[in-house]
């Protein structure tokens, strides 16, 4: 079944700290990965897509289909980083969303 | 509006009650999905209409639990016989055609208490 797993519920970091969301899925096909981020108070919104192997306010995301992993990474976190990370796989027209992980970036 | 709208922001209801909840896509949007998300958990898909083809209603919990949209206008979420359990945020969201490569806008979502 396409399932999409990140491991961990909250992650805190000092600012200037590097940071690494993690996510691994299970899909039987050529995956499509997109992390969404819901900063407080507002609306969940997209991050980046794999697909198009962009970086977003610092954040990149390499797909690795050996380890099925698509983790997050900023090398330096910024205390406005703090927010709800959520990972998704795409399958047959909708997505399918982890857990969450609550990223905290101390001053 | 410039946004996926949602309504009610709020609702408290009691079990066994019957509850609608209201989702305004962007304009011109084919593409609509119910999305729950209970406290500590991530999002659950529920169901997604796009354009006039059949709903993909997998998603859905229980057949309790039912969907409209008309057109590719307003959607309606409602949960019959609303039980403890139903209690969470109901997200819509809806993007120009389908979530491929296209990224969904979300809307501020439903609180559903159910006492």
């Amino acid at each position: 079944a396409q399932r999409v797993t990140q491991p961990e519920k909250l992650l805190s970091v000092f600012k200037g700290a590097p940071v690494e969301l993690k996510c691994n899925y299970s899909y039987s096909g050529s995956p499509e990965l997109f992390w969404y981020v819901q900063y407080s108070r507002q609306r969940l919104q997209l991050l980046l897509r794999h697909i198009s192997r962009e970086s977003i306010k610092g954040f990149t995301a390499d797909l690795n289909k050996g380890e099925t992993s698509f983790h997050l990474k900023k090398p330096f976190a910024q205390e406005e980083d703090s927010a709800m990370y959520y990972c998704a796989l795409l399958d047959t027209d909708k997505l399918i969303f982890g857990t969450g992980t609550r990223l905290q970036v101390f001053p | 509006g410039a946004g996926v709208s949602q309504s009610p922001s709020n609702k408290v209801t009691e079990k066994g009650k019957d509850v609608e909840l209201r989702c305004d896509p962007i304009s011109g949007h084919t593409a609509l999905y119910w999305y729950r998300q209970r406290l500590g958990q991530g999002l659950e898909f529920l169901i997604y209409f796009q354009g006039n083809s059949a709903p993909d209603k997998s998603g859905l919990p229980s057949d309790r639990f039912s969907a409209e949209r008309t057109g590719e206008s307003v959607s309606t979420l409602t949960i019959q016989r609303t039980q403890q359990e139903d209690s969470a945020v109901y997200l819509c969201a809806s993007t120009l055609h389908r979530a491929t490569n296209e990224k969904l806008f979300f809307g501020s979502g439903t609180q559903l208490s159910v006492l």
